[in-house]
């Protein structure tokens, strides 16, 4: 089975911050690899597809990059609203999908 | 405007099956471009894939649960459904239905709003 690590698990930021989340998975997963944000009590909400593709309705802030087994999420300048807990999602092997264990980013 | 709303019982009881469905609106759950799956979150947790069905019935499920889980579609109430037999504390959850579409890379397009589900006597 494919296994995914995302680094940190935790960081505090401030609005305005650049902040960069990492993934790695235990095996090349090509470019199958997915971004979700969830917020408290919400269901996770789909950012970043293939890697790098911005879903639609996404703030261009976000941004995702890599292929193989590293992979990075970007936000470029963050917002109060991007407080959240973030996952990264393999979608490579069968039968099927793996979470990253998710990266909280609280304010500074 | 796809939607996916979870429904069933709250409470179930230990060594007892846990059994959710999800109601799909907005589109078919016919089209061949999706896969239709469960997701769990403990509190407090990450998020577990749970398993998946494709239009024609075909599944795939996560190895961890395989053994406990039974995932079904009714094309005809444009629902799909979750078993999972002699459940213990360990399966208390927020469980999520959700829409994976094959296009773009076989993501989570769209997600139900999440049902509790706590397994207690």
């Amino acid at each position: 089975d494919i296994q995914m690590t995302q680094s940190p698990s935790s960081l505090s930021a401030s609005v305005g911050d650049r902040v960069t989340i990492t993934c790695r998975a235990s095996q090349s997963i090509s470019s199958y690899l997915n971004w979700y944000q969830q917020k408290p009590g919400k269901a996770p909400k789909l950012l970043i597809y293939a890697a790098s593709s911005l879903q639609s309705g996404v703030p261009s802030r976000f941004s995702g990059s890599g292929s193989g087994t590293d992979f990075t999420l970007t936000i470029s300048s963050l917002q109060p609203e991007d407080f959240a807990t973030y996952y990264c999602q393999q979608s490579y092997s069968t039968p099927g999908f793996t979470f990253g264990p998710g990266t909280k980013v609280d304010i500074k | 405007q796809v939607q996916l709303q979870e429904s069933g019982p709250g409470l179930v009881k230990p060594s007892q099956t846990l059994s959710l469905t999800c109601t799909v609106s907005g589109g078919s759950i016919s089209s061949g471009s999706y896969y239709w799956s469960w997701i769990r979150q403990p509190a407090g947790k990450g998020l577990e894939w749970i398993g998946r069905i494709y239009t024609s019935g075909s599944t795939n499920y996560n190895p961890s649960l395989k053994s406990r889980v039974t995932i079904s579609v009714d094309t005809s109430k444009n629902q799909f459904s979750l078993k999972l037999s002699s459940v213990t504390a360990a399966d208390t959850a927020v469980y999520y239905c959700a829409r994976v579409i094959l296009s773009l890379g076989y993501c989570f397009d769209y997600w139900g709003q999440g049902t509790l589900v706590t397994v207690s006597s």
